[in-house]
């Protein structure tokens, strides 16, 4: 079985420069997410969705994030314009759905984002 | 506010004894507690996982403890093995789907 791919999986871009990831879940996932990981913390969820829908956007910096799920399968997800501070991995992971397991994520292997 | 705690950043055990990896958590509206494993520049790896209404699940070397009345969830490695050594990085799941980690433990297993 295919896991989560990511691409790219280094980025380095200047400040206030645009940059965009690509996801593609396992298939049959229902449920999306993308979580930043900052050097040293754990992953910090940005959004989650059920299909094409967003479940949990709270904690999404929406002046300068965005992400959509066009047809239920792939995501992107785009910062405009960085900032030194989103330099971090940005880890995509599936799941079957809210209530369908017990928990389980399946990352990918991560987008590593430098802003200089 | 954070949900959920790993207080030692870093733990160094010799080859063949116990791993003991501590996570505490603040409220008490979790269905699953979870432990995943990473290592570097990959992504974390779902390693085991507890149900809120056990206190126990065992798979191999691996157990996890749920004490809920201290909010407190524990993964035990016995015996530790080099390849062992990684960031472990404990979780906690809603039936809505949401996930919330731990900032990890570094694990170091010295042969």
């Amino acid at each position: 079985e295919a896991g989560v791919a990511q691409s790219p999986r280094y980025k380095i871009i200047e400040k206030r420069q645009s940059v965009a990831f690509w996801c593609n879940p396992i298939s049959g996932h229902a449920t999306l997410y993308w979580y930043q990981q900052i050097l040293g913390q754990g992953p910090k969820l940005l959004i989650q969705f059920q299909n094409n829908g967003v479940v949990d956007d709270s904690q999404l910096p929406k002046d300068r994030f965005s992400a959509e799920r066009l047809k239920g399968v792939d995501s992107t997800l785009k910062i405009q314009p960085a900032k030194l501070e989103d330099s971090a991995v940005y880890l995509c992971a599936s799941s079957l759905g809210a209530g369908l397991n017990t928990g389980e994520l399946f990352f990918g292997e991560g987008s590593r984002l430098t802003v200089l | 506010d954070q949900q959920v705690k790993q207080n030692s950043p870093s733990l160094s055990v010799q080859e063949g004894r116990i791993s003991i990896l501590n996570c505490d958590y603040t409220n008490s509206m979790f269905d699953y507690f979870l432990w995943y494993k990473k290592y570097p520049a990959e992504g974390p790896t779902f390693l085991i996982s507890i149900s809120s209404i056990k206190d126990k699940n065992e798979d191999g070397r691996f157990t996890v403890f749920l004490n809920k009345s201290a909010k407190h969830l524990s993964l035990h490695i016995v015996p530790s093995q080099p390849g062992d050594s990684a960031v472990y990085f404990c979780a906690v799941h809603t039936n809505a789907g949401k996930s919330t980690f731990g900032d990890g433990t570094t694990l170091t297993v010295k042969p």
